[in-house]
């Protein structure tokens, strides 16, 4: 079984509407990230938690938020989504080392808002 | 601020040719982490190798070779005799202690390699 795991894997959607996309892991890491990647731009930063009860602002969490409802889940939702929140959407884990940890990702999430 | 850069967006070699990929990195911080990811067609994003600031030895394994050099703040990474499999966009990304430890990515490389 994959160590990092979301769902939906693809999911279409109209504008406005809400969006829950779910990520669980089993690798005991303390740390999780949201990412969204689109064509040329690389990974970009959503939002990260560094445990349950500390969760942080990327560089791009406008329109988005996310809850930790235990050590291994981490959900973003999009509250209204919008066209140019059409997306690859990864989440990622990693262990508590500062600085030097290495990210495990999920398979990604293809969002796309019509 | 941290910054990688990776100038080439797009490369296409034909296979066994080698192929290096570039990635300047940017940060004040003396201790500091670099990273390389691979993503192939598939999607999924696979971690590669980490290097810390205070180890510049160059690293191999199998194919694979990455040059750390901090003289010109650069961490490349070089393919002997690629292979049609080794085709994926490649991530070069930066972490320091002092911004939580949060990764920043390059824009990321594409590599095609024709058989």
């Amino acid at each position: 079984d994959a160590d990092v795991t979301q769902t939906p894997r693809n999911r279409i959607t109209k504008t406005g509407k809400r969006i829950m996309l779910e990520c669980s892991q089993t690798k005991g890491h303390d740390r999780m990230y949201w990412y969204r990647q689109d064509p040329g731009l690389g990974l970009r930063l959503i939002y990260y938690s560094f445990d349950v009860k500390d969760i942080n602002k990327g560089e791009i969490s406008d329109g988005y938020s996310v809850s930790r409802q235990a050590q291994a889940k981490f959900s973003l939702s999009l509250e209204s989504a919008i066209p140019n929140q059409t997306a690859l959407y990864f989440c990622a884990t990693s262990v508590s080392l500062a600085g030097g940890n290495e990210q495990f990702f999920g398979p990604g999430t293809r969002l796309t808002v019509l | 601020a941290q910054k990688v850069t990776q100038a080439q967006t797009e490369i296409s070699v034909v296979e066994k040719e080698d192929v290096t990929l570039d990635c300047v990195y940017e940060t004040r911080d003396t201790t500091y982490y670099l990273f390389w990811y691979k993503q192939p067609p598939s999607g999924e994003l696979v971690f590669l190798i980490r290097r810390n600031s205070f180890d510049e030895q160059n690293e191999i394994s199998g194919r694979y070779s990455w040059n750390f050099q901090k003289s010109t703040s650069s961490f490349n990474f070089t393919i002997t005799a690629s292979q049609v499999v080794d085709s994926a966009v490649y991530f070069c990304a930066l972490s320091v202690n002092t911004n939580a430890g949060k990764s920043t990515f390059g824009d990321g490389t594409t590599l095609t390699v024709k058989p």
